[in-house]
């Protein structure tokens, strides 16, 4: 069984057009993630959800807006889509908490965005 | 500011050991991950290291000195199936993970 899925695995776009990405995990975890790696292989985290409230949002345009209905699933949604945005966009999801060990991320196998 | 340093590219042959160094400064210490991260793939866990010393798992081993800020990644009876990206990560006092941009393994037969 898949722990930790993502739909798309590859999207290609128009510049402008509006795009979402879907993330889910069935570890029963706590938190989750959204990571996106550029070209130069730089693993940047995005934002982070635990619980449904956003625990990390890093200097990422407010284009990019996470949305999460429940503990399992963690949305990205991208308005406006730019070249810039091109990159795969991992998901992950940890259970934090109690031992540090426990923060050990589990990755989604990610979705390659093209922006044309 | 948090920093993590590791080479960008090394090459070894099929057969042989290499070690791949992870020098860090960070806000705090909670522990160091290395993940494995072979070309289109998502990474995965090889090991966390919180204590000083060396961990060993099969052909992977790990080290850690907390009071020099450096990690190490030894790999052992390289195989081609070794090439990959491997990423150093450290859990900092606020328990986020820092990233390293990754170390890109060659394997040469």
């Amino acid at each position: 069984d898949t722990a930790v899925s993502q739909t798309p695995k590859y999207l290609v776009t128009q510049m402008g057009n509006d795009k979402s990405i879907k993330c889910e995990q069935n570890l029963g975890h706590d938190t989750m993630y959204w990571y996106k790696q550029d070209s130069k292989k730089f693993l940047k985290i995005m934002f982070s959800y635990n619980n449904k409230e956003l625990i990390i949002n890093e200097t990422v345009p407010n284009r990019f807006s996470p949305n999460s209905p429940d503990n399992a699933h963690l949305n990205l949604h991208i308005n406006s889509l730019e070249l810039g945005d091109s990159a795969v966009y991992f998901c992950a999801s940890s259970q934090d908490f109690e031992a540090p060990r426990l923060y050990e991320q589990f990755f989604g196998p990610g979705t390659r965005l093209t922006v044309l | 500011g948090q920093n993590i340093d590791q080479p960008t590219e090394m090459t070894a042959t099929e057969g042989a050991i290499v070690q791949i160094n992870c020098t860090y400064q960070t806000s705090g210490f909670n522990g160091l991950f290395w993940y494995q991260q072979h070309a289109g793939e998502a990474p995965t866990f090889l090991s966390y290291n919180v204590l000083d010393g060396l961990e060993e798992k099969g052909r992977f081993s790990s080290f850690l000195s907390r009071s020099k800020g450096y990690s190490y990644l030894l790999l052992k009876e390289l195989q081609m199936k070794d090439s990959a990206s491997y990423l150093c990560a450290v859990l900092d006092s606020n328990y986020q993970l820092i990233w390293g941009a990754g170390t890109k393994l060659i394997i040469k037969p």
